[in-house]
């Protein structure tokens, strides 16, 4: 079974910028979550998507967000890119929320 | 607020010397205890979930255990293949239980593993 799969897996973009990053989960998992990833905060919590509908987010700023599809792949958005927001961004996919299964990551980094 | 440290934050052993990573952690109504490995530019690779004090884990050469308080991997007679991050994570009770945590996993900094040949 083919798992996590994130696109693309690097992105460079320049402040004041927005990004799309994309998130196909394991076939048959219905939950995507995403995470933000730095040295100094460690893995952080973004938001939760299940059937089309964020059931939870994290404590970010709005200029971060993220949408499921009806195939359950999932995007997420940040609008007006900041220097700290370079980050490696995951995702990971689950059945009914529990075990998660995380993809290669896409590393952004914003000049 | 969930709240987990791990600990040492570094860890050096030479192949072969066994050892423990503990795993302590802050929840109301445990959900669920996660243990990933991660190497250096990629995601995290799921271990173990563990879901109840008592409960015991194996593969290979990791054993994960918990209680109420904190978890251990212990590793036995590692090689230098099993260097990584190793990281643990804990979710709470979800929606309609008291809680708000689909799918939220609350993670340590992790323990960073060497092992030396």
């Amino acid at each position: 079974k083919a798992g996590v799969t994130q696109t693309p897996r690097y992105l460079i973009k320049t402040r004041g910028q927005q990004v799309t990053l994309s998130c196909s989960p394991i076939s048959g998992h219905r939950s995507v979550s995403w995470y933000q990833q730095t040295p100094g905060q460690g893995l952080q919590f973004l938001f939760e998507y299940f059937s089309e509908t964020q059931r939870n987010k994290g404590n970010f700023p709005g200029r971060f967000s993220g949408r499921q599809f009806s195939n359950s792949r999932s995007e997420m958005n940040v609008s007006t890119l900041e220097l700290g927001d370079s980050a490696l961004y995951l995702c990971a996919s689950s059945l009914m929320s529990d075990t998660q299964y995380f993809g290669p990551g896409t590393r952004l980094t914003v000049l | 607020e969930d709240q987990v440290t791990q600990s040492p934050e570094a860890l050096r052993l030479q192949e072969g010397e066994s050892s423990s990573l503990n795993c302590s952690y802050t929840v109301s109504g445990l959900r669920g205890l996660f243990w990933y490995r991660q190497d250096p530019g990629k995601g995290p690779e799921f271990l173990f979930t563990l879901y109840s004090a008592g409960e015991e884990k194996e593969k290979e050469r990791l054993k994960a255990t918990l209680t109420k308080k904190e978890s251990f991997l212990h590793i036995t007679a590692p090689k230098p293949e099993d260097s990584a991050t190793y990281l643990c994570a804990v979710q709470g009770p979800p929606l309609g239980a008291g809680g708000t945590s689909y799918g939220k996993l609350t993670f340590g900094q992790g323990t960073i593993l060497t092992v030396h040949p």
